[in-house]
């Protein structure tokens, strides 16, 4: 079975420009979700999509956003990049479970820098 | 925003010896899931306790979660090098689908 897949590995982009992220979620996952991971601040909980639609973000400016497609891939953009953008950005998948998703599988990650 | 909190930041061990990490979290819970990250890549899920669970073993982890304490240990035993990574401890909410992360446990098992 396929794990998740994140595109592209390494990104280096400069402060201003626009970056998208791409994530393939296991097969039969329904739920993405997406995760910032900066220097000496932990993972920090972004988006999650469901079924093609935001069910929760944390407190992070409008500039990030993001969607899910039908076939549950997912993207994640963000706008006007900042130096502080740079980090790990990690996208996750599990299957829609009733109340709730357990267990969460995780990509190998996008490394953004912005110059 | 940081739920859980790990303890220590970081630990250094020889190889056969056990390595303990503490987490603690401020809200009540749904779960506790222990991750996995080596050199900055993505996590792999380790173990996942419940809130109505004490104790929890899979092969040479254990993790005990005291809900009264708000707080979960993960215990490493016969440590190998190949256990050198950043371990994560992470919650999960009643009523969410969402993981809140600590900043991690840095281990490094020397042989």
């Amino acid at each position: 079975e396929a794990g998740v897949t994140q595109s592209p590995t390494h990104l280096i982009k400069t402060r201003g420009q626009q970056v998208t992220l791409r994530c393939s979620p296991i097969s039969g996952h329904t739920s993405v979700y997406w995760y910032q991971q900066a220097l000496g601040l932990g993972l920090q909980f972004l988006l999650w999509y469901d079924e093609g639609e935001e069910r929760n973000r944390e407190n992070f400016p409008p500039r990030f956003s993001g969607r899910q497609f039908p076939n549950y891939s997912s993207e994640l953009n963000v706008n006007a990049l900042e130096l502080e953008d740079s980090a790990l950005y990690l996208c996750a998948s599990s299957p829609r479970l009733a109340g709730g998703a357990d267990t969460q599988y995780f990509g190998p990650g996008t490394r953004l820098t912005v110059l | 925003s940081q739920q859980g909190e790990e303890d220590p930041q970081a630990l250094s061990i020889q190889e056969g010896e056990n390595a303990t990490m503490n987490c603690s979290y401020k809200t009540s819970i749904n779960n506790l899931q222990w991750y996995r990250q080596n050199s900055g890549r993505g996590l792999v899920h380790l173990i996942l306790i419940r809130s109505n669970e004490r104790e929890k073993h899979s092969g040479r982890l254990r993790v005990t979660l005291d809900t009264s304490k708000k707080s979960s240990s993960l215990l490493i035993t016969a440590s190998r090098a190949a256990d050198t990574a950043s371990y994560f401890c992470a919650t999960m909410n009643s009523g969410y689908s969402t993981l809140t992360f600590g900043k991690g446990t840095m281990l490094l098992v020397s042989p």
